[in-house]
């Protein structure tokens, strides 16, 4: 079966553009993590989707940071009016969301860098 | 909240020497606790986890690693490196907290460099 895919695999944006990337989880999976890999912060928790449950945005670093996850697949996470800083690896897992300590499947990542 | 020390950033062994990677959790509660590695330009592999069942775990790659509760360590190990084994390896703890779900909280990471 296929694992978690992201798109794009590399994106380059102009400082104050929107950007949006794209996580399909594995088929089955009801739990969608977003994650964000930087040099200066490693890796840390976004957002948090699990079935038709409001999303957990506890980990986004700002307001111009938001995602959505349609049909309970597909999720896009979206970055408005981006930021040097916002340059990093976006990372998307998914896992069965049944029990705790559950393995985690994550995706290749998005590397962003914006100029 | 839970968290994870990853005490050394950079590992250096020769080929067919031990491995030994070290990780200290904080934990209010029984934790579970997982090994991940990043190949250069790849994504994140699950190696191992522990989560209160044996407390030596046997993951992939001949790697292994040994929940000590009172020392709070998860530190891993593999008997003989390989070459292929150069990568990132974060130790990771899952934090449930309060929030029911499942948020991992990753280690800063180790390097391993292995050399001929």
């Amino acid at each position: 079966g296929a694992g978690v895919s992201q798109s794009p695999s590399n994106k380059v944006t102009e400082k104050g553009k929107d950007v949006e990337l794209r996580c399909d989880p594995i088929s089955g999976h009801t739990a969608l993590y977003w994650y964000r890999q930087s040099l200066g912060q490693g890796l840390e928790f976004l957002i948090y989707f699990q079935g038709n449950s409001a999303p957990d945005k506890s980990g986004l670093p700002s307001d111009r940071f938001s995602a959505e996850r349609t049909g309970g697949s597909v999720s896009t996470l979206t970055i408005q009016r981006t930021q040097q800083e916002d340059s990093a690896v976006y990372l998307c897992a998914s896992s069965l969301g049944r029990v705790d300590g559950e393995t985690q499947y994550f995706g290749p990542g998005t590397r962003l860098l914006v100029l | 909240a839970q968290s994870v020390t990853q005490l050394d950033s950079h590992v250096s062994v020769s080929e067919g020497t031990p491995v030994l990677l070290r990780c200290n959790y904080s934990s209010s509660y029984s934790p579970s606790l997982f090994w991940y590695v990043q190949h250069p330009n790849k994504g994140l592999q699950l190696l191992l986890k522990y989560t209160s069942a044996a407390t030596l775990v046997k993951g992939i790659n001949g790697f292994e690693a040994e929940f000590k509760k009172s020392e709070t360590s998860f530190h891993l190990t593999k008997p003989s490196a390989h070459m292929s084994d150069a990568a990132e390896y974060f130790c990771v703890v899952s934090d449930s907290g309060n929030t029911g779900f499942q948020k991992l909280v990753f280690g800063t990471g180790t390097r391993l460099l292995v050399s001929p």
